[in-house]
């Protein structure tokens, strides 16, 4: 069964501390790993595709890498505005795209 | 650019009774797809329209149901509401199916049972 994990569930950081979010799949017929962004009480807002195994994408502060099996999103010298919800997809075989529970982060000014 | 724009901003109906939800996409997309956000979940899968017909559907009973208009708008029907289906819905929308930029979304219908 296609399955996207997110870890941790919840992470705090400092303004400027840097750190990741991981996101592990299981996928019969990858089409591509979408990252988002989810403010509260809003829909997501879509960060970046990733196609294929050693492909890298960068946004402002955000870095998205991706494995055969993780993908994992590098966050550098945060803000507090970048607290929100980070939801990490799978696009499957059918087109249809998966969902991870994601990852709350908040940072501290 | 108009987004993609979904209507009631919120919804509070009584268990039985039916909720329709509405949905506009970009202009041009022609792939509408519905997801159920229940408050500490993950996004759920429902339903994919693209070009008028239902394309696939997740794992929910018959209750949840849906169309496509042919100036590809979408509504989502839910009937015999039940206390569990409180929740934000999401519509998406793509230029076409597998698009690569993924999916765009509106803010939601957030859908309250009492």
């Amino acid at each position: 069964e296609d399955q996207v994990t997110q870890s941790p569930e919840a992470l705090r950081l400092q303004e400027g501390e840097s750190s990741s979010l991981n996101c592990s799949y299981t996928v019969s017929g990858l089409r591509g790993l979408f990252w988002y962004r989810q403010d509260p009480g809003k829909g997501p807002e879509f960060l970046f595709t990733l196609y294929s195994a050693g492909e890298e994408k960068e946004k402002e502060r955000l870095k998205a890498t991706l494995t055969k099996k993780e993908s994992f999103l590098h966050i550098t010298a945060p803000k507090p505005e970048d607290s929100a919800t980070y939801l990490c997809a799978v696009m499957d075989s059918s087109y249809k795209l998966i969902f991870g529970s994601g990852t709350r982060l908040l940072v501290r000014p | 650019e108009a987004g993609v724009t979904q209507s009631p901003t919120h919804l509070i109906k009584t268990r039985g009774q039916q909720a329709t939800l509405r949905c506009s996409p970009i202009s041009g997309h022609t792939s509408v797809y519905w997801y159920q956000q229940a408050l500490g979940l993950g996004l759920q899968f429902l339903l994919w329209y693209d070009e008028g017909e239902e394309r696939n559907r997740g794992n929910f009973p018959p209750r949840f149901s849906g169309r496509q208009f042919p100036n590809y708008s979408s509504e989502l029907n839910v009937n015999a509401l039940e206390l569990e289906d409180s929740a934000l819905y999401l519509c998406a929308s793509s230029l076409n199916r597998g698009s690569w930029s993924g999916y765009t979304f509106g803010s939601g219908t957030r859908l309250t049972v009492v």
